[in-house]
């Protein structure tokens, strides 16, 4: 079946733009999950979604930062006022149970890259 | 929350040799470990995971070791090819996610 997938691929912005990045996971999964990864570097949590409800949003750098996934599927990650700092590649990781302690494989989209000029 | 160290960051072998990546993690109720592969420009693929009720696991040349009493496990490759050049990543369950180590370059020579 199809996998996860993000659009746009790759987003350029000039600093104090708005952007919105989309993530459409794999179909059924109910855990939902935003990644930063800067350039050689593992991906870091932004936050999680167990169906609609955003359960972690600790990883969230800012309060430029700004996830939803209202109807417990597509999810939209939006940047207020980009900066240069959030230039980054983003990632979107979908899984099919409720995560926790014990661990649920994680399936990754493409990602999309931003920079910001 | 959990904290995972990996090591080395950049190995460099000859075409059939083996490859070692290693990692620790902090938090001792931890119990799925999952490699992750990751080529220029693409996404991570899971290529081989444990659970805490087993020590060792095999998938033809990869295979994954797991000691729980001293909180490390590791990702082994065998016969290694140009093909397996890639980005490898480690991860623990932290609270609500995985927690990635920061990765190993890994570089295999014809």
């Amino acid at each position: 079946g199809a996998g996860v997938s993000q659009s746009p691929r790759y987003k350029v912005a000039k600093r104090g733009q708005d952007v919105a990045l989309r993530c459409d996971p794999i179909s059924g999964h109910v855990s939902l999950f935003w990644y930063q990864q800067a350039l050689g570097q593992g991906p870091e949590f932004l936050t999680y979604f167990q169906n609609e409800a955003q359960l972690d949003k600790s990883g969230l750098p800012s309060d430029r930062f700004f996830a939803e996934r209202p109807e417990g599927s597509v999810s939209t990650l939006k940047i207020q006022r980009t900066q240069q700092e959030d230039s980054a590649v983003y990632l979107c990781a979908s899984s099919p149970r409720a995560s926790g302690r014990r661990g649920e494989t994680q399936y990754f989209g493409p990602g999309t890259r931003l920079l910001v000029l | 929350g959990e904290n995972v160290e990996q090591h080395p960051s950049t190995l460099s072998v000859q075409e059939g040799d083996s490859a070692v990546i290693k990692c620790t993690y902090s938090d001792s109720a931890s119990n799925y470990f999952p490699w992750y592969k990751q080529e220029l420009g693409k996404r991570p693929q899971l290529i081989i995971d444990i659970r805490s009720n087993v020590g060792e696991k095999k998938d033809q040349r990869i295979a994954v070791t797991l000691n729980k009493t001293a909180k490390h496990f590791s990702l082994h490759i065998t016969e290694t090819q140009p093909e397996d050049s890639a980005v490898y990543f480690c991860a623990a369950p932290g609270y609500s996610t995985l927690t990635f180590g920061k990765g190993t370059m890994l570089l295999v020579s014809p």
